[in-house]
Formats: C-alpha cells, sequence, structure tokens
C-alpha cells in the first residue's frame, strides 16, 4: 500500500516570491508520481506527473519538481509565483502494476499575497 | 464543452434520503472512478471501474454503491444518506493506453452534497 504526506497545509507567500511544496511518499513498490492543482470551485488539473526518465519533471505554468528516490519525495517548486497561483496542490502517488489506484495526500493550499 | 461532466453540481438533501449522482464522459476512456474530498483529507477513492462488467471497492467504500450503465457513464448512490457524507464528490477517467498502465486521470468539477 502507498500513503502520501504534504508536510504544509497551507502556504503563504508574496507575489513574484519562490516557493516549495513539500511531498514525501511511502512504498513497499515502484511507483508514479503525480502533483494535481485545484483552482476555486474547479476540478483536478494535472500539473506534471513523473513516470520513469528524469528525475526533474517540467509540468505546466512554470512548476516543476524533482523526484528523489532516496528520500522519497517529489516536491513541487516554482521560481516566482503569481496571484492566480492561489490554489490548493495535491500530491499523488499510484502503483506501477495492478490496479494503479491513485493516493493522494491531503493538499496544501498556497495562497499569494501582493 | 466539458469532457467530464457532472450532475447536479450542488445537492442539500437530508438525513435517510436516497441520493444518486451522476458521471458522463466523452473522452472514450474505460477507467472511471468516483473520490470524496474532505477538507484536510485531500481525495479518498470510493469506487472505481475499468470497464462496464467491473466494478471494484476503493478506500472508503461503506454506504456507497455504484452502477456502471455504459462505457460513458458511471453512477454513485447513497441509498440512506447520512450527515457523514457531506463532502465534495469527484468524479474522473483515466484510459491504459496500449501499455495497459494508467497514468493520469481526468476530474469532473465535482457535486457539492450536503447532508442534513
Amino acid at each position: 500500500a502507498q500513503s502520501v504526506t504534504q508536510l504544509d497545509s497551507q502556504v503563504p507567500v508574496f507575489e513574484e516570491a519562490p516557493v516549495e511544496l513539500r511531498c514525501n511518499y511511502s512504498s513497499s513498490v515502484s511507483v508514479y508520481l503525480f502533483w494535481y492543482v485545484q483552482y476555486p470551485n474547479q476540478g483536478l488539473q494535472l500539473l506534471l506527473k513523473y513516470l520513469s526518465g528524469s528525475t526533474l519533471v517540467k509540468g505546466i505554468n512554470g512548476f516543476e519538481a524533482e523526484f528523489n528516490k532516496s528520500q522519497t519525495s517529489f516536491h513541487l517548486r516554482k521560481p516566482s509565483v503569481h496571484i492566480s497561483d492561489t490554489a490548493e496542490y495535491f500530491c499523488a502517488v499510484s502503483d506501477r502494476g495492478g490496479a494503479q489506484k491513485l493516493v493522494f495526500g491531503q493538499g496544501t493550499r498556497l495562497t499569494i499575497n501582493p | 464543452d466539458a469532457d467530464v461532466t457532472q450532475t447536479p453540481r450542488n445537492r442539500i438533501t437530508k438525513t435517510g434520503k436516497r441520493i444518486m449522482l451522476e458521471c458522463s464522459q466523452t473522452k472514450g476512456h474505460d477507467r472511471m472512478y468516483w473520490y470524496r474530498q474532505d477538507p484536510g483529507l485531500g481525495l479518498r477513492l470510493i469506487y472505481y471501474s475499468f470497464d462496464v462488467k467491473d466494478i471494484n471497492k476503493g478506500e472508503i467504500s461503506d454506504g456507497y454503491s455504484v452502477s456502471r450503465q455504459a462505457q460513458a457513464k458511471f453512477s454513485l448512490s447513497l441509498e440512506s444518506a447520512i450527515p457523514n457524507q457531506t463532502a465534495l464528490y469527484f468524479c474522473a477517467t483515466s484510459d491504459p493506453g496500449t501499455s495497459g498502465k494508467t497514468d493520469t486521470q481526468y476530474f469532473g468539477p465535482g457535486t457539492r452534497l450536503t447532508v442534513l
């Protein structure tokens, strides 16, 4: 079974500042890793995903994440945030075989202040 | 038009009532999922279906049932709603592709259910 821990429930930052949202996971098997974003009153949208290959993954809207197998982490970063990045961000994992069900973290609410 | 639609978008009901939430998709995907979202808990899987004849329980299936009427339709029912089923419910779809491996899931806009 897999589990995901997002270490911060809320992250406030100023506009144009860098941000890192932290995600750690636990699994006894190899996994796929994902970050989804939920804008206010909307469904979830895929930001980026790690399936294999390069451990640095680039996604939409200038976000990137780095897979660190030894630390079982998949932290999300952006060098300069905008007001429009205000949203809730979810880290998720799925196993590579079997049913490949998504297991989500608790979410991190990112608030951008002007 | 949205690829994954959910109806209703909002519903208020009373304890003990039967409720059905519906999900339709035009993506042509075989795999469909129902999740509930609670503040501070993220999303948790209720049921999933890999084709019309395949229904599987997720992490929190107690108190829920599902029906896969067609490839494009997947309904979630609460036979006798209770207040702790108040939550935001999401439907999602995915496509295993030629490799047979699922990666990205595509989510509907959600149904906000309140049980009084």
